[in-house]
């Protein structure tokens, strides 16, 4: 995961929008993935963006790609304290066999 | 419903002995993986499997070894060869061997006694 870096840690108050921001050094990765782990549990897929997109919502979720940068941003607005979880960036790289390669995972903790 | 069954939750193992950790889907995808996770660490990919009866090492696959004789099936087994075992152990698969997002199971955790 050396090659994809996160943040480690935010912390929000309920209600607020979250941030969560990721880069990424490959410019042969074709999507982008965030996904979601809760305490002792494994890795929910949230939402994912072809890398010829610039954004992508779902719901509560925004994502912004900016692939100059090859900076990857997921939006969380009106964070609740279910948010409260830590979020993973992965790309799928084609020269790797389109293997994921993870962040270190940035822990969101959202205060009441 | 369709998914991906990690067994069992919790794992011990004792000095010098092997285990195995089970995955099961029935999701009917091609390609499924396995990942070691630490504390406050990403993923490691250890070994993956993109068809029946083919695997490949992924980047920490020594003192590990799968099998992929069953499309729904992708057992681990951490050997006695893995002196580091103590992690949080993940499966996941996908559709096919493209890019195509990947689902996880529950996770296994493996501890030493």
């Amino acid at each position: 995961g050396e090659d994809v870096e996160q943040s480690l840690f935010l912390s929000v108050r309920e209600g607020d929008s979250s941030v969560i921001n990721c880069t990424y050094t490959d410019s042969s990765s074709t999507y982008l993935y965030w996904y979601k782990q809760e305490p002792g549990a494994g890795l929910q897929l949230l939402t994912y963006i072809f890398s010829n997109m610039d954004m992508k919502q779902d719901q509560r979720l925004t994502v912004l790609l900016n692939k100059k940068d090859k900076h990857l941003s997921l939006r969380i607005a009106d964070t609740q304290t279910g948010d409260s979880a830590i979020y993973f960036c992965a790309e799928s790289r084609r020269d790797s066999s389109y293997k994921l390669i993870f962040g270190s995972g940035t822990r969101l903790l959202v205060r009441p | 419903d369709g998914g991906i069954t990690q067994s069992p939750k919790y794992l011990f193992r004792k000095e010098g002995q092997n285990v195995t950790l089970s995955c099961e889907q029935n999701l009917n995808h091609d390609a499924m993986y396995w990942y070691r996770q630490d504390p406050g660490q990403g993923l490691r990919l250890i070994y993956y499997s993109q068809i029946v009866n083919d695997f490949q090492k992924g980047d920490i696959a020594e003192g590990y070894s799968v099998s992929r004789e069953k499309k729904e099936s992708f057992p681990l087994t951490v050997t006695s060869a893995q002196k580091n075992p103590t992690a949080f152990y993940l499966c996941a698969s996908s559709r096919d061997r493209g890019p195509q997002p990947q689902h996880f199971g529950d996770g296994t955790r493996l501890s030493i006694l």
